[in-house]
């Protein structure tokens, strides 16, 4: 199994769909885990933490399932503002230092 | 409060060439982290940087080489390069817990390499 491996996507949506990522991960040692989401061309930027079974922050809840090595990202009501790729990072071997990414998952929010 | 800064943000260079990639962390972080992200791919960590020390390095050559300052910013050097080396470079900020490590890291804008 890869490090990090996500969904390869695109997802494309309409306005006001929810729509889920998933992203395992291969080091059963991580305590942490991490949603960025990265515009074309701009730099990724943090969007979830996850410490313990999961998160929730408005229209974005990150489950996380350590049993199974399994991340997931739920966007409900989804805005065109959403549309950008959505990165899954794990640190490697439990260290918070060195951030294992997936190749993204893109996301298109149509109108 | 500024964030993460990066300079230049494009530079163009030919084979064999040497480059110099600088970054400022966001005030507050003692930690620099770079990564190189290719086209299509999610970033790749070369290494990091605390107390003016390598503290960890990615899968990358000696080619890679870094430095820290005191002031916590830190340089990019890549040497002999090659076409493959053009990519986005990324530096990210974060502070260092003795007790968990590195918190959230925080990236900036990037300096994208061509290597002709």
């Amino acid at each position: 199994r890869k490090e990090v491996e996500q969904d390869p996507g695109p997802f494309n949506v309409p306005e006001g769909a929810t729509v889920a990522f998933n992203c395992t991960y291969s080091n059963s040692a991580s305590q942490s885990f991490f949603w960025y989401r990265q515009d074309c061309r701009k730099e990724p930027k943090l969007l979830m933490s996850v410490y313990s079974s999961g998160n929730e922050d408005g229209r974005f809840t990150a489950q996380l399932n350590r049993a199974s090595q399994y991340i997931s990202l739920l966007i409900r009501d989804s805005k065109l503002s959403d549309s950008a790729t959505y990165l899954c990072v794990v640190p490697f071997r439990g260290s918070q230092g060195n951030l294992i990414f997936g190749k993204g998952t893109k996301l298109s929010v149509k109108p | 409060d500024a964030g993460v800064t990066q300079s230049p943000t494009h530079l163009i260079k030919t084979r064999g060439q040497q480059v110099t990639l600088r970054c400022s962390p966001k005030s507050g972080h003692d930690t620099v982290s770079w990564y190189q992200q290719a086209l299509g791919q999610g970033p790749q960590f070369i290494f990091q940087y605390y107390e003016e020390e390598e503290r960890q390095r990615g899968n990358f050559p000696d080619r890679f080489s870094g430095h820290q300052f005191p002031n916590y910013s830190s340089e990019l050097n890549v040497n002999a390069l090659l076409l493959g080396d053009s990519a986005l470079y990324l530096c990210a900020s974060s502070f260092f817990h003795w007790d968990r490590g590195s918190d959230e890291q925080f990236f900036g804008p990037g300096t994208r390499l061509t290597v002709l």
